[in-house]
């Protein structure tokens, strides 16, 4: 089976403009969680979706958005680039909502210029 | 609000040879979650050993293994006959039991090297 897939696997934007991350989780997982890990720095949680729902949100501004579609696959929006949003973007996928392992893709690294 | 500390920036090991990696955590819940996360250059998190709270006995994986103190609040990753490939940054994470979301709080790594 495959595991978490992502893309691209890179990008570069400049401030301001908009951006889009996939994620497809594994086959059968109905929860998504994105992560962004700065360079040095280990993953902060983003937003956790479970079941096309939104069951979490991390400290991070409105500028950030998410959603998961029908099939479990997910986009990860952010609007209005800024230099500190240059970063590995991860999406993890589990079963389930709580308690589960998460599976990690080998995230998007996103370069704002 | 729950922490997790990794004291460790880097570490290094001869090949072969047995090095344990340190990790602490702040929490005022009683049932929870701990994990050891390994990230190779590859970028991938991949899970090493998931640990349970609530059970006494320490959780191990082949060559890897957890000393978990709960009452220390110290939950160490012991990895035995190390090798080349075990080259990473390794993450200690937490997880609540029976929150809303299963939400990691990862501390801030340990890049551990192992030589020839």
């Amino acid at each position: 089976d495959a595991g978490v897939t992502q893309s691209p696997t890179h990008l570069i934007k400049t401030r301001g403009q908009h951006v889009t991350l996939r994620c497809s989780p594994i086959s059968g997982h109905k929860s998504v969680s994105w992560y962004q890990q700065v360079l040095g720095q280990g993953p902060q949680f983003i937003f956790q979706y479970y079941e096309k729902e939104e069951r979490g949100r991390g400290n991070f501004p409105d500028r950030f958005s998410a959603r998961q579609f029908p099939n479990y696959s997910s986009e990860l929006n952010v609007n209005a680039l800024l230099l500190g949003d240059s970063a590995l973007y991860l999406c993890a996928s589990s079963l389930f909502g709580v308690g589960e392992k998460l599976f990690f893709g080998s995230g998007t690294q996103l370069s704002v210029l | 609000a729950q922490t997790v500390t990794q004291s460790q920036p880097e570490m290094s090991v001869q090949e072969a040879e047995t090095v344990t990696l340190s990790c602490t955590y702040d929490t005022s819940e009683s049932n929870y979650y701990l994990f050891w996360y390994k990230q190779p250059p590859s970028r991938q998190m991949i899970l090493v050993i998931r640990q349970e709270a609530y059970k006494q006995q320490n959780a191990t994986e082949n060559r890897f293994s957890v000393n978990f103190q709960k009452a220390a609040k110290s939950f160490s990753l012991k990895i035995s006959d190390s090798q080349l490939g075990d080259t990473a940054m390794y993450f200690c994470a937490f997880m609540n039991y029976g929150g809303a979301t299963n939400k990691l709080i990862f501390g801030t790594g340990t890049l551990l090297a192992v030589q020839p």
